[in-house]
C-alpha cells in the first residue's frame, strides 16, 4: 500500500516571501512519480510540478521548486515570490511506476498569502 | 471542449435516493479516474477506465457504487440509495493514455450534498 502524509494543515506567508509545504510518502515501490499539485476554491485541479523518482536532479518550474529526498521519503515544495494567487490548497500526490495512473493524495495543505 | 467538463456542479439529494454524476473528459482521452474528495481531505481513487473497460474498481466503497463509460467518451458515477456519508466532492480525470509520463487533467468537480 502506498500513503503520502502532509503534517502541515495550513501555512501562511508573506507576498513576495517564500514557503515551503511538507510532504512524506510511503511506498515498496522503487519506480514512482511524485506530484504538487493546486487547488483554488474553484475546486480545479492544477497541476504544480512533478519528479520521476529515478531522477535525482529536483524538479523546478519558474518559482516552484522540489527538495526530493529519496532515503528519506521526503518530498517538500518551495514557492518563492509568493504571489497574491498562490493561495490554494495544496495536495502532495504520488504515483506507482507500474501500469497505470492511479494517485494516492495526501491530505492536503492550505495555504494563505498576505498582501 | 478545452477540458474535462461534469455536471452537475452541485447535486444536492435526500438520503436513500439514487443520483448520477456525470464525466466529460478530454476529446481523445483514453484513460479516466475518478476520485471523491470529503470535505477537508484528500482525494480518494474510485475507479479507472482505460476505454470501455475498468480494469481497477478497487476504490468503490461499496455495491452502491458503480460507474460506466461510453467508448472513450462520456463516463457516469451511479449512487444508489444515497448515505450522508456519501456527501463528497466527486472529481473526474482524464489522461492521453494511461502511460506514467500523461498528465491527469481534472475536472472542476460534482460536490453532493446528502441531506
Amino acid at each position: 500500500a502506498q500513503t503520502v502524509t502532509q503534517s502541515q494543515p495550513e501555512m501562511s506567508v508573506q507576498e513576495a516571501e517564500t514557503v515551503t509545504l511538507s510532504c512524506t510518502y510511503d511506498t515498496s515501490e522503487s519506480d514512482y512519480y511524485l506530484f504538487w499539485y493546486k487547488q483554488p476554491p474553484s475546486r480545479q485541479m492544477i497541476l504544480v510540478i512533478r519528479q520521476e523518482a529515478y531522477k535525482q536532479q529536483n524538479a523546478t518550474e519558474n518559482r516552484f521548486s522540489v527538495n526530493f529526498q529519496k532515503a528519506a521519503k521526503s518530498f517538500s515544495l518551495k514557492i518563492s515570490d509568493s504571489q497574491l494567487g498562490d493561495a490554494a490548497m495544496y495536495f502532495c500526490a504520488l504515483r506507482r511506476g507500474t501500469s497505470y495512473g492511479k494517485l494516492t493524495f495526501g491530505q492536503g495543505t492550505i495555504l494563505t498569502v498576505h498582501p | 471542449g478545452a477540458g474535462v467538463s461534469q455536471s452537475p456542479s452541485n447535486k444536492v439529494t435526500e438520503k436513500g435516493k439514487d443520483v448520477e454524476l456525470r464525466c466529460d473528459p478530454i476529446s481523445g482521452h483514453t484513460a479516466l479516474y475518478w476520485y471523491r474528495q470529503r470535505l477537508g481531505q484528500g482525494l480518494e481513487f474510485l475507479i479507472y477506465f482505460q476505454g470501455n473497460s475498468a480494469p481497477d474498481k478497487s476504490g468503490l466503497p461499496s455495491d452502491r457504487f458503480s460507474a460506466e463509460r461510453t467508448g472513450e467518451s462520456v463516463s457516469t458515477l451511479t449512487i444508489q440509495r444515497t448515505q450522508q456519508e456519501d456527501s463528497a466532492v466527486y472529481l473526474c480525470a482524464s489522461s492521453l493514455t494511461r502511460e506514467l509520463f500523461d498528465e491527469q487533467f481534472f475536472g472542476p468537480g460534482t460536490r453532493l450534498t446528502v441531506l
